[in-house]
């Protein structure tokens, strides 16, 4: 089945706790993405990565950091965390940016205290 | 960079009526892609309207493109309360990483 799948689904930390949320897909997608959901404020991009090494900024990359060593692996790091980081992530890949349909992980929620 | 805005902000409708929701954005586009949500889970591809295009069904969804007006709507005909959820549009310009969500349509409909 084509998937993309994240880990953890929920996760709660403190302040300043290394954590890595990963993300995979089994689709063979070049293009893959980070985003973020807050109330009100829709979805906002971290980081997106064009293919393997190949990594840029998003709207809100503060506070965050990813690789992509594998086609299929895209993981969001999160080198200190604070509150402000509190959120619903999601992990996204589609053949290319923006020709085509984009396919959605699950959604990891993390709280950081 | 580019990013539609929905509208309204919510809807709230009987079930058995039409849900009309609207995206605006500001410059040309390659496509608009319209997304569904259910509350707090991932993104669901709705349909993927070309520039060229001015209309596209997908079983009771009609979109529809305005390329001289910047818009489009998303039509939900005969609606479900299986339809209850967060509606995105995501304009794409072809340049850059240029697609972005809005806040979206919440859409209610009530049995």
């Amino acid at each position: 089945e084509a998937q993309v799948t994240q880990n953890p689904r929920y996760l709660i930390t403190v302040t300043g706790k290394k954590l890595t949320v990963t993300c995979s897909q089994n689709m063979n997608h070049e293009y893959m993405s980070w985003y973020r959901q807050d109330p009100g404020l829709g979805l906002r991009q971290i980081y997106y990565s064009m293919n393997v090494e190949v990594t840029d900024k998003g709207d809100v990359p503060e506070g965050y950091k990813v690789s992509r060593k594998e086609k299929r692996n895209f993981p969001l790091i999160l080198e200190s965390p604070s509150p402000n980081q509190t959120s619903l992530y999601f992990c996204a890949s589609s053949l290319d940016r923006g020709k085509n349909e984009q396919f959605f992980g699950p959604g990891t929620r993390l709280t950081v205290l | 960079s580019q990013q539609g805005e929905e509208d309204p902000q919510a809807l709230s409708i009987q079930e058995g009526e039409n849900a009309t929701m609207n995206c605006s954005y500001k410059t040309s586009i390659n496509n608009l892609q319209w997304y569904r949500q259910n509350s707090g889970r991932g993104l669901v591809h709705l349909i993927l309207i070309r520039s060229n295009e001015r209309e596209k069904h997908s079983g009771r969804l009609r979109v529809t493109l305005d390329t001289s007006k910047k818009s489009s709507s998303l039509l939900i005909t005969a609606s479900r309360a299986a339809d209850t959820a967060s509606y995105f549009c995501a304009p794409f310009n072809g340049l850059g990483n240029d697609m972005r969500f809005g806040a979206g349509t919440r859409l209610t409909v009530k049995p």
